[in-house]
């Protein structure tokens, strides 16, 4: 089908630490992997995102990998900071429609909390 | 600059009355979205259009209608609110332009609906 997994569901980390958010999808068709935060009450936010045509990308302090073949992607947050604190969503797209227009489903959410 | 304008943020309506949310882009892009967000959940896809094409998803209830009048505006219209319909509405766009899917989606800030 075309769920996502995501794993954990909540993770609490030291400031400064590193946070690991790890996701599978079963559509081979997917071909377009972005990641959003999402704070309390607000819209979701695109973070970073990878396209099937490569396997690592990184900004800064985030850093996404996938592997296309075991049909699962990861983000890496390093140097955690409270402000990191939010839900954090994985979504795998591709095309929804014929004509264009791509369709996101996202994964089940991860709750990051970062502590001091 | 608000790329992507949902009104109101807050919506309050009383069970079974009629209720339409309204969002609106200035990015000129060829697709709109309707998400449902409850409450410590992923959002989930209601429907969405491709320039006039509307593309509705298989288990959207008959309750809940759309209407895109022009590039610019898309509305989602709650027949019946019930209860159950309390949620986060988040619309989104994407400019379809690569044809592959791999477009990003930009959300709008939501309407928060309320049904008592």
């Amino acid at each position: 089908g075309e769920n996502v997994e995501q794993h954990p569901s909540t993770l609490s980390v030291q400031e400064g630490d590193s946070a690991v958010i790890k996701c599978t999808y079963s559509d081979s068709a997917s071909n377009y992997f972005p990641w959003y935060k999402q704070e309390l009450g607000k819209r979701p936010q695109l973070i970073i995102d990878i396209r099937s045509n490569v396997g690592e990308k990184k900004d800064q302090r985030i850093a996404v990998t996938l592997n296309k073949t075991a049909k699962h992607f990861s983000l890496h947050i390093t140097e955690t900071q409270p402000e990191d604190s939010a839900v954090y969503f994985c979504v795998r797209g591709g095309l929804g429609v014929t004509g264009g227009g791509n369709k996101l489903t996202f994964g089940t959410g991860t709750q990051l909390k970062v502590e001091l | 600059d608000a790329m992507v304008i949902q009104n109101p943020r807050y919506q309050v309506t009383q069970f079974g009355k009629p209720v339409t949310l309204s969002c609106s882009q200035t990015l000129n892009h060829n697709v709109m979205y309707w998400y449902q967000q409850k409450s410590s959940q992923a959002p989930k896809l209601l429907f969405h259009y491709y320039d006039k094409d509307f593309n509705n998803e298989a288990d959207t209830p008959d309750n809940f209608q759309s209407r895109r009048p022009n590039t610019s505006f898309c509305f989602l219209d709650i027949r019946s609110p019930g209860l159950g319909d309390a949620a986060m509405y988040l619309c989104a766009t994407t400019p379809a332009a690569s044809g592959r899917g791999t477009d990003t989606q930009y959300f709008g800030p939501g309407t928060r609906l309320t049904v008592l």
